[in-house]
């Protein structure tokens, strides 16, 4: 069965740490992608990256980077010196042979002045 | 700003009534997903369309119904509202289906509530 899991239900920190957000999968599928979105106040679900199983380099997009390994079917995420404007839900989502995306529980970010 | 809109953003219904959500898809793309989203937790797969046709469908009842048009907007239909059946409700829309195309872009969402 294809299955997201984000255990940290809850984080919050100080402005200008460092925070990581973990994701853990499971698939059966040898091709497949995985996505991590934000989720603002406001509602929309916002795309931040998306992965292929193939390609295991990380990725850092400025204060953002992404670390996937395949042998530990892990996709974490970490903010580098966040900010008050990062408090927000991140989703990590795994895209299953039929197109669905199989959503974690989500991890609720706090960023403190 | 995804180009994705949903409306309405806020709908008040009673049980056993029957509701319609709208989803107007970012221009190109030409798949429209539905996902119900409880307070406090992820989003869950209703179903997809494709091309005017249904493309896959989650743990949903009949009761919960979909339309493409030929313009790829959407609608989301839920007859004989259940208590249950309040939550956000988020419409994406992809380019496609391929590996190519999968990134979903979601709109502010619907939020129903069921009295």
């Amino acid at each position: 069965a294809q299955k997201v899991t984000q255990a940290q239900t809850e984080i919050s920190v100080v402005e200008k740490e460092d925070v990581t957000l973990d994701c853990v999968y499971e698939t059966r599928d040898t091709t497949y992608y995985l996505f991590w979105y934000k989720q603002p106040p406001s509602g929309e679900l916002v795309f931040l990256i998306r992965r292929n199983s193939f390609d295991e380099q990380n990725e850092i997009s400025g204060r953002y980077s992404w670390n996937f390994q395949k042998s530990t079917s892990s996709f974490n995420f970490t903010i580098t010196a966040s900010q008050v404007v990062d408090s927000a839900v991140y989703f990590c989502a795994l895209i299953d042979s039929n197109y669905q995306l199989i959503w974690g529980a989500g991890t609720k970010l706090i960023i403190k002045p | 700003e995804t180009g994705v809109t949903q409306s309405p953003t806020h709908l008040i219904k009673t049980r056993g009534q029957q509701v319609t959500l709208r989803c107007s898809s970012q221009s190109g793309h030409n798949t429209v997903s539905w996902y119900q989203q409880a307070l406090g937790q992820g989003p869950q797969f209703i179903f997809q369309y494709y091309r005017e046709e249904e493309n896959g469908r989650g743990n949903f009842p009949p009761r919960f119904s979909g339309l493409q048009f030929p313009n790829y907007s959407s609608e989301l239909n839920v007859n004989a509202l259940e208590l249950d059946d309040s939550a956000l409700y988020l419409c994406a829309s992809s380019l496609g289906t391929g590996e190519a195309k999968n990134i979903q872009y979601f709109g502010a969402g619907t939020r129903l509530s069921v009295l």
